[in-house]
């Protein structure tokens, strides 16, 4: 069974820095893209971040371009966010996305929620 | 990038009617589209990927159609756990992969 457990959201003040992680299981992690997508209270969903398989590649939204970055560690079947300079337009659920293939997703975890705020 | 509109915001339907939710693309993105089906402090859930493929598990009452820039979802009968927020998400032009605003199906 596939599972995604994202954690190490929390309050952090504007221009801080918070460190996502997602542990997966129930399929072979480093052959598949992985994605973060998040969503602000009330609002829709909206792509953040790609990685491929290897970790070579990584794909971001122009909004995080520079302060967000997304790895992965095979050995341990996690994936990561580091985000920094942080803004109160971030604060949303953050949730962590299997890729079928193709940049379709079928397997989400339960998210976390990161709230930027002083 | 590639922009999703979604008609209606709202859908009110009772349970047993047939819901039909669009979703439109600024261009073409041939059959690269999904939806997903969203419950309140849930995930997300994929129902239907590259405009008419169900995924796995997925009720036969959930149908996809279309393809270039508009695109339907189709709920045949609906059910009492139907009623949620369904998306629409493109993957022909990427980065970025963007998403529909979303409508909202509740109960009449």
């Amino acid at each position: 069974e596939v599972q995604l457990l994202e954690s190490g959201g929390g309050l952090v003040q504007p221009g801080g820095s918070l460190r996502l992680s997602c542990a997966a299981s129930g399929f072979t992690f480093s052959t598949y893209v992985m994605s973060w997508v998040r969503q602000a209270p009330g609002k829709g969903l909206e792509w953040v971040s790609s990685i491929s398989g290897s970790g070579g590649t990584t794909y971001y939204v122009d909004s995080v371009k520079g302060r967000f970055t997304i790895s992965r560690d095979n050995s341990k079947n996690a994936l990561y966010l580091q985000m920094s300079s942080l803004r109160a337009e971030d604060t949303a659920v953050y949730y962590c996305a299997k890729d079928l293939g193709g940049i379709i997703y079928d397997f989400w975890g339960l998210g976390t929620l990161v709230t930027v705020s002083s | 990038e590639i922009v999703l509109t979604q008609s209606p915001a709202t859908l009110s339907l009772s349970p047993g009617e047939r819901a039909t939710l669009s979703c439109r693309a600024s261009q073409s993105i041939r059959s690269y589209l999904a939806w997903y089906q969203q419950k309140p402090g849930q995930a997300p859930r994929l129902l239907i990927y590259d405009a008419s493929n169900r995924a796995t598990g997925i009720p036969a009452r959930f149908s996809g159609s279309g393809s270039g820039t508009d695109f339907t979802l189709t709920i045949s009968s609906l059910e009492p756990e139907d009623f949620a927020v369904y998306y629409c998400q493109q993957r022909s032009s990427w980065p970025p992969v963007t998403f529909g605003p979303g409508t909202k199906v509740d109960i009449k």
